[in-house]
């Protein structure tokens, strides 16, 4: 059974940098056809994807945080990572990693979802 | 760019009863379009994909359907554990979900 473990600090300064981790467990991250995508949920509010990778390395992101935003992949330890520059208050969310199939299948598998703070 | 519109935001129906819940895209997203379900503290669960498919152990009385830019998703008879917030999400191009509908007891 497929299984995603996100980790990383739950408190992050402003203008800093935001890194998770993503654990993938239960298959393997290089499975052909999948892509290892990232979404994130500020407090009481809708869902929000931020990008996605796929085990190539090959990436792409939503448009509106694309310059700060930057996913990896690391297929030996079968994880994938993000990181979020310049942070801010509107920052703080649960983030979830999830797996899907662009064009084909949606997000069918998640994580448990971290909630990252922004605060000084 | 590709908006993403659900109505209503709050749906009050009682245990029993059917829901209808109702998602518009800005423009044709085919059939690429999923339902979730989510519960607070809990990640989104995916119902509904291809419009109209129901995911893995997904009750049948849960169903969706439409095309392009008008989608339905429809729970025939209210169970306790369905009341929740729903969200439709394209995936035609770059995965946009919408606002979500609240579904909430009578």
């Amino acid at each position: 059974q497929l299984q995603l473990q996100e980790s990383g600090p739950g408190l992050v300064k402003p203008s800093e940098t935001l890194s998770l981790t993503c654990t993938v467990s239960g298959g393997s991250i290089s499975s052909s056809s999948y892509y290892w995508g990232w979404i994130r949920q500020p407090p009481g509010k809708g869902l929000e994807w931020i990008g996605s990778i796929y085990y190539s390395g090959s990436t792409y992101y939503n448009p509106s945080l694309k310059s700060r935003v930057t996913i990896s992949v690391d297929t030996s330890k079968n994880q994938f990572s993000l990181k979020l520059s310049s942070v801010t208050a509107a920052d703080t969310a649960v983030y979830y990693c999830a797996r899907h199939s662009p064009g084909q299948i949606p997000f069918q598998h998640w994580g448990q979802g971290t909630l990252v703070t922004v605060s000084s | 760019e590709i908006v993403m519109t659900q109505s209503p935001a709050t749906l009050s129906v009682s245990p029993g009863e059917r829901a209808t819940l109702s998602c518009r895209a800005s423009q044709s997203v085919s059939s690429n379009l999923a339902w979730y379900q989510q519960k607070p503290g809990q990640a989104p669960r995916l119902l509904i994909y291809g419009a109209s498919t129901r995911a893995t152990g997904i009750p049948a009385r849960f169903s969706g359907s439409g095309s392009g830019t008008e989608f339905t998703l429809t729970i025939s008879s209210l169970q306790s554990e369905d009341f929740a917030v729903y969200y439709c999400q394209q995936y035609n191009n770059w995965p946009l979900f919408g606002q979500g509908t609240r579904l909430e007891i009578k």
